[in-house]
Formats: C-alpha cells, sequence, structure tokens
C-alpha cells in the first residue's frame, strides 16, 4: 500500500513569491494533516481536515496561507506571498480519524525562501 | 493547552549500548502519549503509543516505553541500539478528551538526535 505522498519534495523561490504544495493521503484516510516543522523543532499542526471540513485551522496564518481539499481526497497548502520566515519543512499526515488512531506522515516538502 | 519536553537535544552512544531519550509533559487534561522516529529525509514513523492499561508500551525494532504519570513522563528505552537506529526521535501528545477543535491534535516535543557509533 502506497504511503502519504507529497511534491515536490525540495522547493526554492524568492521572497514575495507564491508557492503550493501538494499532498495524496493514503487511500480511504479521511483525516488530513498540515504540519510545520522548523529547523531543529517538532512539527506544527498548521490545519486538519475531516473529509472536505477543516475543522481546526487556529494555527495558520490565514493572510498568506490558505489551503484546499477538494472532493475530500487531494490537499493542496499555498503561501502567497512568501516570507524568509516560511523556511521549513511542510509535512502531510492522514489518519483513518479518531483522536487515538495513527497519523502516517509523507517525507515533506522542504521549502527555502531567498 | 499542553506542552512536550524532550530532555536531551542530541544522545550519543555506542553501539549495543542501552539507551534513554526523556520525555515530560505537561497538560491539564489526560493524554495519550507517542513516540516517533524521522530517519534523514523521511517522514515521521510511529514507534510506539500509549493509549490507556499498562503503563509499559513495547513497539518496534526493540524499542518501549514508560508512562509515568505522577512524574508526566514517557522515556523512551532500548536496551542494545544498532547503527540503524541513527535518527531523530520526537515525543508527542494529544488531548484524551471527547469533542473540542484539539481532537486527535498532535503536540511534538523539539526532537533528540541520537546517533549510534560503532
Amino acid at each position: 500500500e502506497a504511503g502519504v505522498v507529497q511534491s515536490p519534495r525540495y522547493k526554492i523561490i524568492e521572497k514575495k513569491q507564491p508557492v503550493a504544495f501538494w499532498c495524496n493521503p493514503i487511500s480511504g484516510h479521511n483525516t488530513l494533516y498540515w504540519y510545520r516543522q522548523n529547523l531543529g523543532q517538532g512539527p506544527e499542526l498548521l490545519i486538519r481536515y475531516e473529509n472536505e471540513e477543516a475543522v481546526d485551522d487556529s494555527q495558520l496564518p490565514k493572510d498568506r496561507f490558505s489551503a484546499e481539499r477538494l472532493k475530500g481526497v487531494d490537499s493542496t497548502l499555498k503561501i502567497q506571498p512568501a516570507e524568509l520566515g516560511d523556511s521549513a519543512v511542510y509535512l502531510c499526515a492522514s489518519s483513518l480519524g479518531g483522536r487515538t488512531d495513527t497519523q502516517y506522515f509523507g517525507p515533506g516538502t522542504r521549502l527555502t525562501v531567498l | 493547552a499542553q506542552s512536550v519536553t524532550q530532555l536531551d537535544s542530541q544522545v550519543p552512544v555506542f553501539e549495543e549500548a542501552p539507551v534513554e531519550l526523556r520525555c515530560n509533559y505537561s497538560s491539564s487534561v489526560s493524554v495519550y502519549l507517542f513516540w516517533y522516529v524521522q530517519y534523514p529525509n523521511q517522514g515521521l514513523q510511529l514507534l510506539l503509543k500509549y493509549l490507556s492499561g499498562s503503563t509499559l508500551v513495547k513497539g518496534i525494532n526493540g524499542f518501549e516505553a514508560e508512562f509515568n504519570k505522577s512524574q508526566t513522563s514517557f522515556h523512551l528505552r532500548k536496551p542494545s541500539v544498532h547503527i540503524s537506529d541513527t535518527a531523530e526521535y520526537f515525543c508527542a501528545v494529544s488531548e484524551n478528551k471527547a469533542g473540542g477543535t484539539s481532537y486527535g491534535k498532535l503536540t511534538f516535543g523539539q526532537g533528540t538526535i541520537l546517533t549510534v557509533h560503532p
């Protein structure tokens, strides 16, 4: 069974440019998460989806970040415009659902903003 | 709100030696506890989790952890490490509380880099 797929794996952009990350969760997983991992830190949740609904986006900087999960499967996270401080690894995870369910993580997208 | 503190940022050990990676947490409600491992350029992989029941939890690759409620700790141990255990390890918690927007939300520690030397 395929794991969580993310693309691109690496992205280098200049500040003020837009950027988008794509995530394909494990088949049948209703819950999808986006995390940001700064260098030397643990991941921090940005947004959680239950099917198509964003049920927790309290940590998403809404002035420049947006996310969508059309049809309750794939998801896209966008930053516009990017700032230097957005340099980080963006991780996508999925789970079947339920608060005890294991979250399976993708390999992440490493973003560098110059 | 909950928080996680991993007491050691780096732990160097020799192959076949025992190791303990320390994790303390803070929360106003009951929690579930997790240990994840992250190999270079890979996503996080679950090692083990504590939900309820026995406080000693066994995971993959020979790792185990013990939940200590009075000390709010969840330390990870392995009796004999291998070179292949070299990775970064993350302790995480989530609230054991039905409903609410924090349902299923993992709060991670800062990570401990385990380096196993030959």
